[in-house]
């Protein structure tokens, strides 16, 4: 049902930049809706990782940054550490209210 | 501190009922718009419905609509989902989680997203 696309896995050793795209289309993030970020660490409810495209919420490190241009949305994870191994998924808003990414899962080498 | 705390969660075969609830703590219950998330064993987010601050407007994912039903009721800080004819594929954990309507920086207001979430509430449907 999640009509955002998220490539399934992306990984990086310590220290690099990732980034994790999520793709929409003028239904939802092209129409001009908000894209947010959320972060699930294992076991672990979604946490609110970014929300407005590119604003962190009060104790979200600055390591992680948003950013949105037409139908798509990219998270970028800079200076990459080990508790950063988690499922991210975007959300934005479209014809069927409340619309999530595929989620995907970054992986620490 | 905000505070989601689901229950009601457990097994039941197919075609049989159940009702979560999910009680607030830590804010005003009433201010806020509410809704119901769940993640299948393994598989990602699904958004099933909303609730608005008074219960006046309500919305389901195409998924559940005219099986499951959301209330919420604002005296006691508590969410509802009565969920009826349920199939194997609704066995997920559901979440609650917080619509704060709109949240504005530097100004510019963004909307149609969760800041709290709970913690879950595992169904299984099986015979």
């Amino acid at each position: 049902q999640s009509v955002l696309t998220q490539p399934p896995s992306v990984s990086g050793a310590p220290g690099q930049r990732v980034t994790i795209s999520c793709t929409g289309s003028s239904s939802n993030i092209g129409a001009g809706y908000d894209v947010h970020w959320y972060q699930q660490l294992p076991g672990t409810a979604p946490k609110l990782l970014i929300l407005g495209n590119n604003n962190r919420p009060s104790g979200v490190p600055d390591r992680f940054s948003g950013s949105k241009s037409g139908t798509s949305a990219s998270l970028a994870i800079t200076g990459l550490q080990a508790e950063d191994e988690a499922d991210y998924y975007c959300q934005s808003y479209g014809s069927s209210r409340y619309v999530f990414g595929t989620g995907t899962m970054v992986t620490v080498l | 501190e905000v505070q989601l705390v689901e229950s009601g969660g457990g097994l039941v075969q197919p075609g049989g009922s159940l009702r979560l609830s999910c009680i607030a703590s830590g804010f005003t219950f009433s201010s806020y718009e509410m809704n119901w998330v769940r993640q299948a064993p393994g598989k990602g987010l699904e958004w099933l419905s909303y609730i608005s601050s008074t219960g006046s407007a309500i919305d389901y994912a195409d998924s559940v609509k005219g099986r499951f039903t959301i209330s919420r009721d604002n005296a006691n800080n508590s969410l509802y989902l009565q969920m009826n004819s349920l199939r194997a594929e609704d066995a997920a954990l559901y979440y609650c989680a917080r619509d704060p309507r709109q949240y504005c920086t530097h100004g510019l207001c963004y909307r149609g997203f969760f800041d709290y979430w709970g913690q879950g509430t595992l169904v299984t449907v099986s015979s």
